[in-house]
């Protein structure tokens, strides 16, 4: 599992409200992802990051916010939830030399 | 623009008989390639990479450039197999993966 671990497992919350979901490794990768899993639409991009205070947007970014001040947590936040967040969150990581992506075991969001 | 497609949603196939997922991709440089499976609630699993060539669990995928396909294919289904097939590309090893929309996979006895 490349010892990556994701941040509630499963999570209820209700409309309007703060969410953060967090992504945490602990072998010191620079490289880390946030994406979301919905039928139909496979996984897509939310945001990434190269390294401490480095980030970027994805391909779905709108709502969603993430930091990273240490290296091994890579932090998701939905400011105010929408029924359209409803998904399945996934974190990823990449090794160094490695071309491949791993993958945390995913958190279920659902907005009530 | 890079892109994955995978045709199908569903793909039903009986025990014993061959499978084919399909995956094309549009990239105008040699992007890496992988296929990705997913069982029912677990995480995402690496099946293959193309620059490996390697078979993993009877599934072999080989990589034709000309038609920019990447085809995940099995000579003899099992029921162990039923699951999501993700299909993903990345321009390079810095680069995020950008995968397809998934094929399920159902194999009946």
């Amino acid at each position: 599992d490349a010892g990556i671990t994701q941040s509630p497992r499963h999570k209820v919350t209700e409309t309007g409200t703060p969410v953060t979901l967090r992504c945490h490794q602990t072998e010191n990768h620079r490289y880390m992802y946030w994406y979301r899993q919905d039928p139909g639409h496979g996984l897509r991009l939310i945001h990434y990051s190269y390294g401490v205070k480095d980030t970027d947007k994805g391909e779905v970014s709108d709502g969603y916010s993430v930091s990273r001040s240490k290296t091994e947590d890579f932090l998701l936040t939905l400011e105010s939830a929408t029924s359209s967040q409803t998904s399945v969150y996934f974190c990823a990581i990449k090794i160094l030399g490695i071309p491949e992506a791993f993958f945390g075991q995913g958190t279920r969001l659902t907005v009530v | 623009a890079q892109r994955v497609t995978q045709p199908e949603k569903l793909l039903s196939v009986f025990k014993g008989a061959p499978v084919e997922l399909k995956c094309n991709y549009s990239y105008s440089g040699s992007p890496e390639l992988f296929w990705y499976v997913q069982y029912s609630r677990q995480r995402l699993q690496l099946l293959l990479r193309h620059i490996s060539r390697e078979s993993i669990k009877g599934f072999t995928a080989d990589l034709n450039k000309g038609e920019t396909s990447f085809h995940l294919k099995k000579p003899f289904a099992q029921e162990e197999d039923s699951a999501m097939y993700y299909c993903a590309l990345s321009p390079n090893s810095g680069y995020a993966l950008n995968f397809g929309k998934g094929t399920s996979l159902l194999v009946t006895p």
